[in-house]
């Protein structure tokens, strides 16, 4: 069965900086989904950013970017120019592409942002 | 507004109670799926759908029963609730190709 694995339970950054959530994932698939979901204090769970692992090109949308590691099975997500909205919980989630694969998230970590 | 709408927003049982925590989607999704999160957890998948009249389970679904009599609607029943069924539920749906999954606001449930 596949992993994910989000090794920081918490991570702090100061508004206007940068910061860099750790994600690996174990996988005998060499086709798959990963994406990184934000879940703010209102439960809510928001998609983040999304990687497709045949695409080599890492993804980006505005301030958030990832690193995507495939030969390592690494997928980090970076915040650059972190705000205070930025404040949450991220999960980081693997999908293989067959058709009975299932969404397997990481147990989280939580990002506090700090004047 | 178009996506996945959950009810009730919280709950609290007692044990050995029965409930149905009801899931519904206007997006024209195949797949829906439920989600239980807890502290230090992450989420983990319960039962899931690709079709009406098709379900099947996850990783955790003892305790839970699911019906998929529509393409819109998947509820998720507790038969007899237990302490250990204390918990945040999420339901998601996507299209087939689940790439984009859209999630409800979840369900608290405590169970005493």
């Amino acid at each position: 069965a596949q992993t994910v694995t989000q090794s920081q339970p918490e991570m702090s950054v100061q508004e206007a900086e940068t910061v860099t959530l750790s994600c690996t994932y174990d996988t005998s698939e060499s086709d798959y989904y990963l994406f990184w979901y934000k879940q703010p204090p209102s439960r809510q769970m928001i998609l983040v950013i999304r990687q497709e692992a045949y695409k080599q090109q890492n993804a980006t949308e505005n301030r958030f970017s990832v690193n995507f590691q495939k030969a390592a099975k690494s997928f980090s997500l970076k915040i650059s120019d972190s705000q205070l909205g930025d404040a949450a919980m991220y999960f980081c989630a693997y999908r293989s592409t067959g058709t009975a694969s299932k969404l397997t998230f990481g147990t989280g970590t939580r990002l506090q942002v700090t004047l | 507004n178009a996506g996945v709408t959950q009810t009730p927003k919280f709950q609290v049982l007692k044990t050995g109670q029965s409930m149905t925590l009801q899931c519904a989607q206007d997006m024209n999704h195949e797949y829906m799926s439920w989600y239980r999160q807890d502290p230090g957890m992450g989420l983990r998948l319960i039962h899931y759908s690709v079709g009406a009249g098709i379900t099947d389970q996850g990783e955790v679904p003892n305790g839970y029963n699911v019906s998929r009599s529509t393409t819109e609607d998947f509820p998720l029943r507790l038969l007899s609730a237990a302490p250990s069924q204390t918990s945040v539920y999420f339901c998601a749906s996507s299209t087939a190709g689940r790439t984009n999954y859209t999630f409800g606001s979840g369900t608290r449930l405590t169970v005493v």
